[in-house]
């Protein structure tokens, strides 16, 4: 898998919308960008994923720049139970069975 | 709720015994996988099944045998394992292999502790 940057940690207050960004310059033309999440004790857990367009789900939605080169997680209003890391990666046709999922961005959510 | 779930959650054994863990998914994917999470490490791939087929091995010991009965139901058999195999055991489907099909869902995970 192509590599990706996320900060290591973010703090968001409870309520407030949080920007988890991502790097990823060495993005292939049909790369899909991928985000998952794990919560202390918990399995992984898909979030949302994007080609090229902006995505919005119930959970989150995904704005890509126009290159993609980098790309950025909308939490539009954070919760306790949002606080996780999160994964940034990209999966394409080469990119093998295993999720790579790297270090994520540990987010903080305070109340 | 993923609709994927695992049993059992918890589970202690002796190296001696043989134990199974259970992943059963209900949502009609067709590939199903087996992961380890140990503590403070990545998460490493062992087995993958894509319509009943196994199509990865990642090197696995053979004291780790899985098995596909069908696409829903993924079982690891577990049989004279060491103390260094007590880790997350996490089970995942998706759709299928195809790019933009290949997004996991996981269950909560088995957490096994081998004395």
């Amino acid at each position: 898998d192509a590599k990706t940057t996320q900060p290591n940690s973010m703090e968001s207050n409870e309520e407030e919308p949080v920007h988890l960004p991502c790097n990823h310059s060495t993005i292939s033309g049909t790369d899909y960008i991928h985000w998952y999440r794990q919560l202390p004790s918990q399995g992984p857990e898909y979030v949302i994923h994007g080609l090229t367009s902006n995505v919005n789900n119930r959970m989150a939605s995904l704005a890509i720049a126009e290159d993609r080169k980098s790309s950025t997680l909308i939490l539009h209003r954070a919760t306790l139970r949002d606080a996780a890391v999160y994964y940034c990666i990209l999966r394409g046709s080469n990119s093998g069975y295993a999720l790579n999922f790297g270090k994520g961005t540990s987010l903080l959510v305070t109340p | 709720e993923t609709g994927v779930t695992q049993t059992p959650r918890h589970l202690v054994m002796g190296m001696t015994n043989k134990k199974s863990l259970k992943c059963e998914q209900h949502l009609g994917h067709n590939a199903m996988y087996w992961y380890k999470q140990s503590a403070k490490k990545p998460l490493e791939l062992m087995f993958v099944y894509n319509f009943k087929e196994q199509t990865e091995n990642n090197s696995v010991p053979s004291r780790f045998s899985p098995e596909c009965p069908n696409s829903s139901h993924l079982f690891l058999h577990l049989h004279t394992l060491q103390p260094e195999d007590s880790a997350l055991y996490l089970c995942a489907s998706s759709q299928d292999m195809l790019v933009d099909r290949e997004t996991q869902y996981f269950g909560p995970g088995t957490r096994l502790l081998v004395l």
